[in-house]
């Protein structure tokens, strides 16, 4: 069964302070691996996917990075208005249902002014 | 606003009832898919949606819970005699094509509360 693990479940961070955020997964065969972003009372907010292994994808302050058994989001110098959950899913070839997104529970990131 | 849209965003039933919810996916989008997200728990798949046609409801209860997306019109995800295991956050996403070389794009989502 595919698996996702994200760390930390939270994160305080003051503005300017960079960090990263990590997401384990455990999956047979990996078709992509997606990062979301969630605020309160909203629905996921599409970030980023990454396909293989050493690919990087950047906008504004995040950064993802994708390895065989993990993805890290690192923000760089963040803002107050980066703060809200942040969420990473996969797709794996499953028996055929390579549509099912399979998340992690996520890490809530709060930054402080 | 061209993303995707569910409606009512909070729904209250008592126990018994049927809830209904309600889901317009994106312009140009065929693919709909329904997730629940309980209490401290991450989005779980529910089903796969094409124009009428379910694709995969294999993560949907298969007591009281039925979803179709029909040739004209929203799709629905149905709640017959809700319990008070149902409360949840239910969302929709969209895709324009099956694979995952498209991300899935989630509405707001319908909070569902059971009294």
């Amino acid at each position: 069964e595919d698996q996702v693990t994200q760390s930390p479940e939270a994160l305080r961070l003051q503005e300017g302070e960079s960090s990263s955020l990590n997401c384990s997964y455990t999956v047979s065969g990996l078709r992509g691996l997606f990062w979301y972003r969630q605020d309160p009372g909203k629905g996921p907010e599409f970030l980023f996917t990454l396909y293989s292994a050493g690919e990087e994808k950047e906008k504004e302050r995040l950064k993802a990075t994708l390895t065989k058994k993990e993805s890290f989001l690192h923000i760089t110098a963040p803002k107050p208005e980066d703060s809200a959950t942040y969420l990473c899913a996969v797709q794996a070839d499953s028996g055929g249902s390579n549509y099912k997104l399979t998340f992690g529970k996520g890490t809530l990131l709060t930054v402080n002014p | 606003n061209a993303g995707v849209m569910q409606n009512p965003r909070h729904l209250v039933r008592r126990r018994g009832q049927e809830a209904r919810l309600r889901c317009s996916p994106m312009k140009g989008h065929s693919h709909v898919y329904w997730y629940r997200q309980l209490p401290e728990e991450g989005l779980k798949f529910m089903v796969y949606l094409q124009k009428e046609n379910i694709i995969d409801e294999s993560g949907m209860p298969k007591e009281r819970f039925s979803a179709e997306f029909p040739k004209e019109g929203p799709s629905i995800l149905r709640i017959q005699q809700v319990v008070r295991g149902d409360s949840a956050a239910y969302f929709c996403a969209s895709s324009p094509v099956r694979e995952g070389n498209q991300p899935q794009h989630f509405g707001d989502g319908t909070r569902l509360s059971i009294l």
